[in-house]
C-alpha cells in the first residue's frame, strides 16, 4: 500500500537552515503537501507542490521534489524558535481524498 | 481563526459515559473528515463525508459513531470507550469539487482522555 516516511526528529541552531526529508511510495501521487503542527494545535498547511514541478519557493520555505526517487524535502532558511513544531509530509492523487500522511518530523530549534 | 472550529477542546470521560465531539466549518467546503492522532499512529483517518454522505469508514470500531447533518457540521458520538481511545481527534474539511488540489483545513482538535 501507499506509504510516506520521514525521520522523526531534527534539531538545529537558531539562524541555521533546516532540511526536513520525506519519501513516498505512490508513483501516481499528484500533489505533495507540507503541514505544520504547533503544540496543542491542529495541522496548518504550509505549502504544496504539483508532481510536475521540481521546486517551489515561498519566502523562507523551499520545497524540492525528486520524482524519480520519490523524495520530497522542505528547507526552512534562517530557522527561528517559532519554527519549532512537527512537520508532516502528505501526498494524494488527482481529485482524490485519500491523503497519506507521514509520521511527522519534530523540529527543535535551539537558541 | 482557522475556519474549522472544534468543541470541546478537552474532554475527560469514563468508559461508561456517552459524549459527543462537534466540528463546524465556515469555509464553504463540501467534504469533512475525522482523524485520530496518537503516539502510536500519528495521523489515522477515521471517517470521510462528501456532501453529507459517508464515503469512508476506515475500519473504525462501532463505539465511534459519526453524524453529518449538513456540509458545515460534523459530530463524533462516543460511547463505552476504552482507555486506548485517548487521543487528539482532529476534524478537517476540504473543497473537492472543481479543486484538484483539495488541501485539508484542520481544526485545533479535541483532546480526549478516557479513564
Amino acid at each position: 500500500g501507499e506509504d510516506v516516511e520521514q525521520s522523526l526528529f531534527l534539531s538545529v541552531r537558531e539562524g541555521d537552515s533546516s532540511v526536513i526529508n520525506c519519501t513516498y511510495t505512490d508513483s501516481s501521487s499528484t500533489y505533495l503537501y507540507w503541514y505544520k503542527q504547533e503544540p496543542g494545535a491542529g495541522l496548518q498547511l504550509l505549502t504544496y507542490i504539483f508532481s510536475n514541478m521540481d521546486m517551489k519557493q515561498d519566502q523562507r520555505l523551499t520545497v524540492l521534489l525528486n520524482k524519480k526517487d520519490k523524495h520530497l524535502s522542505l528547507r526552512i532558511a534562517d530557522t527561528q524558535t517559532g519554527d519549532s513544531a512537527i512537520y508532516f509530509c502528505a501526498e494524494k492523487g488527482d481529485y482524490g481524498q485519500n491523503f497519506v500522511f507521514g509520521p511527522g518530523t519534530r523540529l527543535s530549534v535551539l537558541p | 481563526e482557522t475556519g474549522v472550529t472544534q468543541t470541546p477542546r478537552h474532554l475527560v470521560m469514563g468508559m461508561t459515559n456517552k459524549k459527543s465531539l462537534k466540528c463546524e466549518q465556515h469555509l464553504g467546503h463540501n467534504a469533512m473528515y475525522w482523524y485520530k492522532q496518537s503516539a502510536k499512529k500519528p495521523l489515522e483517518l477515521m471517517f470521510v463525508y462528501n456532501f453529507k454522505e459517508q464515503t469512508e469508514n476506515n475500519s473504525v470500531p462501532s463505539r465511534f459513531s459519526p453524524e453529518c447533518p449538513n456540509s458545515s457540521h460534523l459530530f463524533l458520538h462516543l460511547h463505552t470507550l476504552q482507555p486506548e481511545d485517548s487521543a487528539l481527534y482532529l476534524c478537517a474539511s476540504s473543497l473537492n469539487k472543481g479543486s484538484p488540489v483539495g488541501e485539508l483545513f484542520f481544526g485545533e482538535g479535541s483532546r480526549l482522555t478516557v479513564l
